[in-house]
Formats: C-alpha cells, sequence, structure tokens
C-alpha cells in the first residue's frame, strides 16, 4: 500500500542550526503538507503546497521556515534557525482530490525534532 | 478563530462495549471531517471520512454528522483493547487541498 515517507525518524540539533526534514509523498498524489505536534499538545497546520507552491500557510510559519519539492519526489521543510520551542514532532502528508471533490490526507510516520 | 472540540478523555470502556466519541466544530461552512487514530509517539492514522449528513459504517466504526448541530461522533462498536489510542477529529473547509484543522483528541482506553 502507498504510503508517505519522512526521513530522519528524529533529528537532534543545536539552537540557531539550520535543519532539512524530507518526505517522499504518495506518488499520485497532488496535494502536500506539513504539520507539528508539540507533545502533549494537537496537530497544527504549518503550510500546504500545490502546483509547485505554497498554497496556504499558517501563522506559525514565518521566515524562518520554507518548503521545497527539489524534484518530481521529494518535498522537504526547512528551519533556518531553529528555537528551543520548534522542539515538536513534524508531520508530513499528501492527499489527492477524490470524485466529488473531496480528499483524503494521508500521514507520514514523522520527524521527531529536538533541539537542545 | 476556527475551533474543533473534544473532550480529551480519558474514555475507558470494557472490552466489547460501544466507544463513542464527540467532536464539535466552529465553522459553519466546513465541508470535510474525518477520524484519525493515534497511537503513542506514532502518526496519525485515517479511519473515517464523512462528508454529508447521517451516519457512515466500515466494519466496526460508524461516524455520525449532524452539520445544522455542527456536531460529528465516532462509534466504535465490539471494542477491543487494540483500539486503545488518542482519537483526533479533524475538519477541512470547501477547499479541495484545504488544511486539516484537529481537535486535541479523546484518549480512549478499553479495559480487557
Amino acid at each position: 500500500e502507498p504510503e508517505v515517507t519522512q526521513t530522519p525518524s528524529h533529528q537532534v540539533t543545536q539552537m540557531g542550526q539550520e535543519v532539512i526534514l524530507r518526505c517522499v509523498p504518495i506518488s499520485n498524489h497532488l496535494y502536500f503538507y506539513w504539520y507539528r505536534q508539540i507533545l502533549g499538545q494537537k496537530v497544527e497546520f504549518l503550510v500546504s503546497f500545490y502546483n509547485n507552491e505554497i498554497s496556504e500557510k499558517s501563522e506559525i510559519f514565518d521566515d524562518q521556515f520554507s518548503v521545497e519539492r527539489p524534484d518530481g519526489s521529494n518535498f522537504t521543510l526547512k528551519i533556518r534557525s531553529t528555537k528551543l520551542e520548534d522542539s515538536a514532532m513534524y508531520f508530513c502528508a499528501s492527499s489527492h482530490p477524490e470524485e466529488g471533490g473531496n480528499t483524503e490526507a494521508f500521514f507520514g510516520q514523522g520527524t521527531r525534532l529536538t533541539v537542545v | 478563530q476556527k475551533e474543533v472540540e473534544q473532550n480529551s478523555g480519558p474514555l475507558s470502556v470494557p472490552e466489547g462495549a460501544i466507544a463513542s466519541l464527540n467532536c464539535t466544530y466552529s465553522d459553519r461552512v466546513s465541508q470535510s471531517f474525518f477520524w484519525y487514530r493515534q497511537y503513542s509517539g506514532k502518526s496519525p492514522e485515517l479511519i473515517m471520512s464523512i462528508y454529508s449528513n447521517g451516519d457512515k459504517e466500515d466494519g466496526r466504526f460508524t461516524a455520525q454528522l449532524n452539520k445544522a448541530s455542527q456536531y460529528v461522533s465516532l462509534l466504535i462498536r465490539d471494542s477491543q483493547p487494540s483500539d486503545s489510542a488518542t482519537y483526533l477529529c479533524a475538519v477541512k473547509g470547501y477547499n479541495q487541498g484545504g488544511k486539516l484543522i484537529f481537535g486535541q483528541g479523546t484518549e480512549l482506553s478499553v479495559k480487557p
């Protein structure tokens, strides 16, 4: 069964360092997303990406965040200068429009980012 | 502020019982509704989607949607210990590729 894959599963970085989280969405999906979940809190939307551009972003997704689809398969989230409060699980998701316009989003296994 | 509200629980039911999970949402233009299951430390796993008022059944799971009351529920029949997890309600607007807004999740514990 097709699945969203994310690497690495766990990333430890020092405050102020840049990190790149990688995702391979399901191959025929058209919409790509990043979400994050701080420990014990709800899943929060960061950004959505369609047709090689950002379609929507949240207040969390400030200038230190960027996304890129560098080739036909990878979708990356870059955090330029990490802060302690960026420590969270980061989930990539993808979806494909179904008949009637409905879409179901499927999540990768997540990358646990720890900023020290 | 668009909100999705769930009782955080924990909800404890005996094995074989029906577990009932509830969710309310604030944005009346919401079009799509989803239930995800999340085991501790794992990612959300889609278990049900519902788009129209009424009931939708899939195996032991039944999702119920009432748009007038802005209410979504999930029933799990014949609950099993393996159903013990946090259940996340998620809501999406009218955009096909629109974002999901999640509730805080309800922790379900099924006791053998």
